[in-house]
């Protein structure tokens, strides 16, 4: 079954530290995004990927950082300078044909800092 | 700047009766428009979609959305609400290019048996 994964489903943090979030798709995908979600929000716009090696900031983007190495990876790193950043993350992915570009949704990972 | 506006954090329902989730957007070209749905601590999946085929878009589990651009509104609705339709649901808006989708802030439907 294609599909998005997104690992761990439930991540510990202590203040200070970085930790990465990982995102694997095997739909073939050209573009993927990592959000944010808070209750009472909707979803905001982290960063998002269109090719290898290349990616965009979104929307909230400060605190974060993101690779493409691999067109189907697209870790997100949560790093120190992230000031608030317990939150429900969710990966997508999309295909850049703009009739077909819905985004496809990982099951997330809830992230919490101690 | 495209928009999505949800009307109602919160909506109830009883079992059987109609589903109404209210969705408007801004928009200053022909927008692409969906409905996703989340269930608790899982990813968001794709209800339906508006790409300018239909007004009438129909989408999974009984569900279905009209488009009226006279009223800039994307209702989604459902002619009878089941248990397992207690869930989140979000209304977004590609905004230009294919990265660009702005997603409403949810509405979370509770079915009343």
């Amino acid at each position: 079954d294609g599909g998005i994964t997104q690992s761990p489903k439930y991540l510990f943090r202590k203040e200070g530290q970085n930790v990465t979030l990982s995102c694997e798709q095997n739909l073939n995908h050209d573009a993927m995004y990592w959000y944010r979600q808070d209750p009472g929000q909707g979803l905001r716009l982290i960063y998002y990927s269109q090719i290898v090696n290349d990616f965009q900031k979104g929307d909230i983007a400060e605190g974060y950082s993101v690779s493409r190495e691999k067109k189907e990876s697209f870790p997100l790193t949560v790093t120190s300078a992230q000031k608030n950043p317990t939150a429900f993350y969710l990966c997508a992915s999309s295909t850049l044909d703009s009739s077909q570009n819905e985004q496809f949704f990982g099951p997330g990972t809830r992230l919490t800092v101690l | 700047a495209q928009s999505v506006t949800q009307l109602g954090s919160h909506v109830s329902v009883s079992e059987g009766a109609l589903v109404l989730l209210r969705c408007n957007y801004s928009s200053s070209v022909p927008p692409y428009l969906f409905w996703y749905v989340q269930y608790p601590n899982q990813g968001l999946q794709l209800l339906l979609k508006y790409t300018s085929a239909a007004t009438l878009v129909k989408g999974i589990n009984g569900f279905e959305a009209e488009f009226k651009k006279s009223e800039t509104s994307f209702h989604l609705t459902k002619p009878s609400a089941h248990m397992s339709d207690a869930a989140e649901y979000f209304c977004a808006v590609r905004r230009g290019g294919y990265q660009k989708v702005t997603f409403g802030t949810g509405t979370k439907l509770q079915v009343i048996p």
